[in-house]
């Protein structure tokens, strides 16, 4: 079992729709979760944390957290062209080094 | 603040030689870490930094891989004797703190082409 897994889609939607994407951790002390972005050929980039259960939310873009299920989100709303790209689950606990899903690859179609 | 800078952008080698990579972390960032992507895949963590001190290193690290952070600033990672399977994005990044509620910069990566 991998210790972060997604689906590696491709995930479609239209522009405007709201982007769902899911990732689940193996190691149930995992800490701090975070999502990165990154376009294709260049380096990740990061665009939202959540260390507590629940939901946090900046902007479009909102992160939910269930530490029981072992389960995060992260949600784009009013989609757009330029958000399509790949989106990466990451994961850290108290060894401090980030472990990286494989990522989900999502297209936004105007 | 100009970020994590990494040299070079592309490397081609030819099996069996010798590479060296170098990352400059962002310059109050005390840790630093490299990590290798190949596509479709994300990024697989390789070894950290605290200042100096390097703490961990992947068991899946082949023996061919060395890095070093010798003044606490700028690191390198070197791959003795390229193998094919060695061609991938290699990421640096630096963060600042200790706990884990820190996020990453990353830096432009490296992409090396072993022929």
């Amino acid at each position: 079992q991998k210790e972060v897994e997604q689906n590696s889609g491709p995930l479609s939607v239209p522009e405007g729709a709201i982007a769902s994407l899911n990732c689940t951790y193996s190691d149930r002390v995992s800490q701090s979760f975070f999502w990165y972005r990154q376009y294709s050929g260049k380096s990740p980039e990061l665009i939202m944390s959540i260390y507590s259960n629940g939901d946090k939310e900046d902007g479009r873009f909102t992160a939910q957290l269930n530490k029981a299920s072992q389960y995060v989100s992260l949600l784009i709303r009013d989609s757009q062209p330029s958000d399509s790209a790949t989106y990466l689950c990451a994961v850290t606990s108290n060894n401090n080094d980030m472990r990286f899903g494989a990522g989900t690859r999502l297209t936004v179609k105007p | 603040d100009t970020g994590v800078s990494q040299d070079p952008r592309h490397k081609i080698t030819k099996r069996g030689q010798n590479v060296t990579f170098r990352c400059d972390p962002i310059s109050e960032h005390n840790r630093l870490y490299w990590y290798r992507q190949t596509l479709g895949q994300g990024p697989e963590f390789l070894t950290y930094f605290q200042n100096e001190a390097q703490l961990e290193k992947s068991r899946l690290l082949s023996d061919r891989f060395s890095a070093e952070r010798p003044k606490g600033s700028f690191s390198t990672l070197e791959i003795q004797r390229t193998e094919q399977g060695d061609s991938a994005m290699y990421l640096c990044a630096s963060r600042t703190g200790t706990g884990a509620n820190y996020g990453y910069t990353f830096g432009s990566g490296t992409r090396l082409t072993v022929v």
